[in-house]
């Protein structure tokens, strides 16, 4: 089916570990954004992407880094979790700059024990 | 800065009893304006928007209005569902960069 998807869904790891959260798309939007959900904090943006191999940073991109070899994918790698990226994760995408044109992927939601 | 400050929930009503959530906002300039909705499991979608003072968004029997004086753009419904129920999110977006507030929990009970 056509769409955004993120894989995985539910994910539980151990303190120190890399992890990577993947994120794929159909439309062939060149925006790709990552954004946490916390409680208390709404969503957050973590990195976002204009491009194949074009990324910026967003308001919390300490620990989290992405790449972007392909339009399609937008991963994002947590390099040595800690317990405060337990969070759900939403990916989204954008065939313009407009926040309010971003199709959003249902989220994994990602413990750091 | 720019910031958005919603309701705390859960907000918890019965079916078809008037809703409201509020919200306010503070930013420079004039931002856009908007309300998301997210479904248990789902991720966020558009629920409706708001570009200028006094416009009036609207979608699926919800309603808020941009209201410079006061800085808010609190979400309306005249008469909730238990489909409704869902935690919603309002937002403004300024220099194609958005700030979501934190949320705010509905319960529809039957």
């Amino acid at each position: 089916d056509a769409g955004i998807t993120q894989s995985p869904r539910y994910k539980i790891t151990e303190t120190g570990r890399q992890v990577t959260l993947m994120c794929h798309q159909t439309w062939s939007h060149s925006y790709m954004f990552w954004y946490r959900q916390d409680l208390g904090h709404g969503l957050r943006l973590i990195y976002y992407s204009a491009a194949a191999d074009i990324t910026d940073k967003g308001e919390v991109p300490d620990g989290y880094v992405v790449s972007r070899s392909k339009t399609e994918n937008f991963p994002l790698t947590l390099e040595s979790a800690t317990r405060s990226q337990t969070s759900v994760y939403f990916c989204a995408s954008s065939v313009v700059t407009s926040v309010e044109k971003q199709y959003f992927g249902p989220g994994t939601r990602l413990t750091v024990t | 800065g720019n910031s958005v400050t919603q309701m705390e929930g859960p907000v918890t009503l019965s079916e078809e009893a008037f809703l409201t959530i509020n919200c306010t906002y503070t930013a420079t300039g004039y931002p856009s304006l908007f309300w998301y909705v997210q479904y248990p499991g789902e991720g966020l979608q558009l629920l409706l928007k708001a570009t200028k003072a006094d416009d009036k968004g609207s979608n699926k029997g919800f309603e808020a209005t941009y209201r410079k004086e006061t800085t808010s753009f609190h979400l309306e419904k005249g008469s909730v569902q238990v489909s409704d129920s869902a935690v919603y999110f309002c937002a403004l977006s300024r220099d194609d960069k958005i700030i979501f507030g934190k949320g705010t929990r509905l319960h529809i009970l039957p």
